[in-house]
């Protein structure tokens, strides 16, 4: 069965520290996405790599960065966590026939 | 830029009976993917459905419907003979540019919470 794996189901981290969430998938997709899920806002999209190396920023960027330096993982990062960055984030990836499949989220705290 | 609106934030529907949930978006484009997906408890993100933009039919998946009005830009999801297991947070998702190469995200909804009445 194919699979995102995002690395923490929850997380709880302070005001300033640098973290790093982790995604994983098995498919071969060259396309990974990050998107941040919050109450009554849906889903945003937050940045996405459609190769190895090669990153774009998504719809709120503004205090994330990410990593994609193998294919089948895309890093994304919070360089000084602030307490607005308490959410959950889902990461995904697309095949060519365009079907995304989702990892089952982060909760991330930040106190 | 695409948006998509779902104006209901909840919706209450007696098991075995049928819930429309509606999901209008705006897009200049003629060529998109609209979705549904399906989020429970669990918080892994479910696809229901899944519409081109450029055929007419009306997509279906067992108990689970669409009404595409691609001039109306509107995609409602009907959920016919609904159960318990129906009960979760439904999004509405656009997708530009299906046959293209590039990496577009989702654009979604809001979301409408659907509760199931036993």
């Amino acid at each position: 069965d194919v699979k995102v794996t995002q690395s923490s189901r929850y997380l709880v981290k302070r005001t300033g520290e640098k973290v790093f969430l982790e995604c994983v998938q098995d498919m071969d997709h060259e396309n990974m996405f990050w998107y941040r899920q919050d109450p009554g806002l849906g889903l945003r999209l937050i940045y996405f790599s459609y190769d190895v190396k090669m990153k774009e920023k998504g719809d709120i960027p503004e205090g994330y960065s990410v990593s994609r330096e193998k294919k089948e993982r895309f890093s994304l990062i919070l360089e000084s966590a602030s307490t607005n960055q308490t959410s959950m984030y889902l990461c995904a990836s697309r095949g060519g026939r365009g079907g995304y499949t989702f990892g089952s989220g982060t909760r991330l705290t930040v106190v | 830029a695409q948006t998509v609106t779902q104006s209901q934030p909840e919706m209450s529907v007696q098991e075995a009976e049928t819930v429309t949930l509606s999901c209008t978006y705006d897009t200049s484009e003629s060529d998109y993917y609209l979705f549904w997906y399906k989020q429970p408890p669990s918080r892994q993100m479910i696809l229901v459905i899944r519409q081109e933009a450029y055929k007419q039919q009306n997509a279906t998946e067992n108990r689970f419907s669409v009404n595409f009005q691609k001039a109306a830009k509107s995609f409602s999801l009907k959920i016919s003979d609904s159960q318990l297991g129906d009960a979760a947070m439904y999004f509405c998702a656009y997708r530009s540019s299906p046959f293209g190469g590039g990496a577009d995200g989702l654009t979604f909804g809001k979301g409408t919470h659907l509760i199931i009445q036993p």
